[in-house]
């Protein structure tokens, strides 16, 4: 069965410094692999996908991610931090029947 | 462009009354509808999918139902609340397709049982 670990519960960053959020997967064969983003109280938003071809993602909001098959990882960086990104982030992985599978999510705090 | 609209936005209910929350989808057809919960401090939990007017799917067993009596409108209800039942409840929905997976999500409903 598919499944999607997110190791770090929650992150702090300097405004300014880069970030990397891990995301590690299970899943059979090529994986669909998305970021989404939640702000507090609200519903979540599509930050990039991963579908195939390059492995390396551009995103909304100067996010990118790269797909590493041999480490089964799709982690999400950003060179630059600024407060207005602290939020929480789930990664997911397509399941059959068009569904998603979550990770637990990653909280990112931003200090100033 | 494709929106997504839930509501309400918040509701406060007592133990024991009934619930229905609602999710309709605008500028797209036959699209695959989700119903999540996020409970406090927790990831997303899959309650319902459906693929078309009148199909559900149920993943987990609990106090909760879903219909899709339209083509764009999805419906949460219960006939009786749970404290359990509190949590951030969100509709999302994705084309049809295999290959368009990705899933849209609309604002939420904040449901607190008393």
């Amino acid at each position: 069965a598919q499944s999607v670990t997110q190791p770090d519960i929650h992150i702090t960053v300097s405004e300014g410094a880069s970030l990397e959020l891990r995301c590690n997967y299970s899943y059979g064969a090529t994986p669909y692999l998305f970021w989404y983003v939640q702000s507090p109280g609200q519903g979540l938003q599509l930050l990039l996908k991963y579908f195939s071809g390059d492995t390396l993602v551009q995103g909304i909001k100067g996010f990118e991610a790269e797909f590493k098959r041999s480490q089964s990882s799709f982690n999400l960086r950003k060179p630059s931090v600024h407060w207005s990104d602290a939020a929480e982030y789930f990664c997911a992985v397509g399941a059959r029947g068009n569904k998603l599978v979550f990770g637990a999510g990653t909280i990112l705090r931003v200090k100033s | 462009s494709q929106t997504i609209h839930q509501w309400p936005a918040t509701l406060v209910q007592p133990v024991g009354s009934p619930l229905s929350l609602e999710c309709t989808v605008e500028g797209t057809s036959n699209p695959n509808l989700y119903w999540y919960r996020q409970a406090a401090g927790r990831g997303l939990q899959l309650l319902f999918y459906s693929v078309g007017i009148g199909q559900i799917s149920s993943e987990v067993p609990q106090n909760l139902s879903a219909s899709r009596p339209q083509d764009r409108q999805f419906i949460l209800s219960s006939k009786k609340l749970l404290l359990s039942d509190s949590g951030f409840y969100l509709c999302a929905w994705s084309f049809a397709t295999r290959m368009k997976v990705e899933q849209y999500f609309g604002p939420g409903t904040r449901l607190t049982v008393t």
